[in-house]
């Protein structure tokens, strides 16, 4: 089955700029969709095929993708920011969806 | 714009089966081309695919638990609905409903509902 592995945690002081990387073996050929899950609510989407911007998502929202390595980023990260972060990938060996364990944005 | 309602128990008996509907509104579930998904969330852990039934009705499953899981569409009643038998406390969590456009082959969710929390205990 397929891996996909983030970060536990990544702290950022605000005004800043965070990464939040999604590593899978070949990762750089699927596409790979970013979720924000803020305490008690529904997971948002916030960035799909790699790169583009659901309407509504702020454009300090970005994402890119390559070798074995997906990474969104936040720039001028804000306090409502602060949130859990999940990759996701569609496994087409097996038909199904993947997630990656998830990783809690800390604004310091 | 569509919206989704989890709805169902939110205790079930350990070796039941659990019962789940989600509602679709401000769309119809068979109008366009989509898939209709379930996620769960244990409390603290991160989010598990379930499966996914696609307008036609076709489905997929999560391989860990497919032998437990059935997933159907009720189009007269705009739901679509998940069954997983012989739970066990490991099946607590929150559960949600999604939505995937289905011109995806890597099925990004667009579309969520708030989520419904279902307890596994005698």
């Amino acid at each position: 089955s397929y891996v996909l592995t983030q970060p536990p945690s990544v702290s950022v002081a605000p005004g800043k700029t965070a990464r939040i990387t999604c590593g899978g073996n070949n990762i750089g050929s699927k596409s790979v969709h970013w979720y924000q899950q803020k305490p008690g609510q529904a997971p948002v989407l916030v960035i799909y095929y790699d790169s583009d911007r659901p309407s509504g998502i702020p454009e300090r929202f970005s994402g890119s993708n390559s070798g074995n390595t997906a990474t969104l980023t936040i720039s001028r990260v804000e306090a409502g920011d602060e949130a859990d972060y999940y990759c996701q990938v569609w496994d087409s060996s097996s038909d199904y969806v993947v997630f990656g364990g998830g990783t809690k944005l800390t604004v310091l | 714009q569509v919206q989704l309602q989890e709805s169902g128990p939110g205790l079930v008996k350990p070796s039941q089966t659990l019962s789940l509907t989600c509602t679709v509104s401000g769309g119809s579930i068979s109008s366009g081309s989509y898939y209709w998904s379930w996620i769960r969330q244990p409390a603290g852990k991160g989010l598990e695919w379930i499966g996914r039934i696609y307008t036609s009705g076709s489905t997929n499953y999560n391989p860990s638990l497919k032998s437990r899981v059935t997933i159907s569409v009720d189009t007269s009643k705009n739901q679509f609905s998940l069954k997983l038998s012989s739970v066990t406390a490991a099946d607590t969590a929150v559960y949600y409903c999604a939505r995937a456009p289905g011109y995806s082959s890597s099925h990004y969710m667009d579309v969520w509902g708030k989520g419904t929390t279902v307890t596994v205990s005698s």
